[in-house]
């Protein structure tokens, strides 16, 4: 299958800062990129789904202004987590699918905790 | 209605057996069909794709659709103890990648 790298694997921030997560396809062009977050024991939840070069589309109670989601190329899309508290933990994970209807491939995901 | 909803298990079978995951989802308008196998802690990693109705195989997996039935569900034949994870289908509607809750499967050596 292709090829989506995800960094950073792991990261520890304090309450009140930034983080930013880094997503790349690196044997294929992304034209979308859906991100997720996943509390332990529960399923995939799609916060944000965007299109190369287009404003991301957010699910219901996501708020746009704390998780920003920058997609300006084929092959690299962001997830900054704004003014981070602890109830942000989480694991994200992202996605990538190419051109047409076609399967996505996630990357390593971010293990983001914060104190 | 969830949009996509699977058993949560756990589904316990012996080693050997035939494992069999079942999914059903809401929208009749879905074109694309998904099984992910997901380990703990890490990120859920691609089995099979699913496009049309019938059966497709790939070496021990078989996944079957049933559009009119909206029904989607993944056998694994001659279970291995390390196909033990949660296995994760995913329904593509408008652009979105939607999954179901999971089911965790445990083969028993």
């Amino acid at each position: 299958g292709a090829v989506v790298s995800q960094h950073p694997s792991w990261v520890i921030c304090k309450s009140g800062t930034s983080v930013k997560i880094e997503c790349r396809s690196l044997d294929f062009q992304a034209t979308t990129m859906f991100w997720y977050r996943q509390f332990p024991k529960q399923s995939l939840m799609l916060m944000a789904t965007s299109n190369e070069g287009s404003k991301a589309t957010y699910e219901q109670g996501v708020e746009k202004d704390k998780f920003l989601i920058n997609h300006a190329s084929l092959t690299l899309s962001t997830l900054t987590v704004t003014s981070a508290h602890p109830e942000d933990s989480s694991f994200y994970i992202c996605s990538a699918s190419g051109v047409g209807d076609t399967e996505a491939f996630f990357g390593q995901g971010t293990r983001l905790t914060v104190v | 209605q969830k949009e996509v909803e699977q058993n949560s298990g756990p589904l316990s079978v012996p080693e050997g057996a035939i494992a069999s995951l079942n999914c059903t989802y809401s929208d009749r308008g879905s074109q694309s069909f998904f099984w992910y196998r997901q380990y703990s802690g890490k990120s859920p990693e691609l089995i099979m794709s699913i496009y049309s109705n019938g059966d497709k195989e790939d070496g021990r997996f078989t996944a079957q659709l049933n559009k009119a039935s909206q029904y989607v569900s993944l056998l694994i034949r001659d279970s291995q103890p390390s196909d033990s994870a949660t296995y994760l289908c995913a329904v593509k509607k408008g652009g979105k990648l939607i999954f179901g809750q999971g089911t965790e499967l445990s083969v028993k050596p």
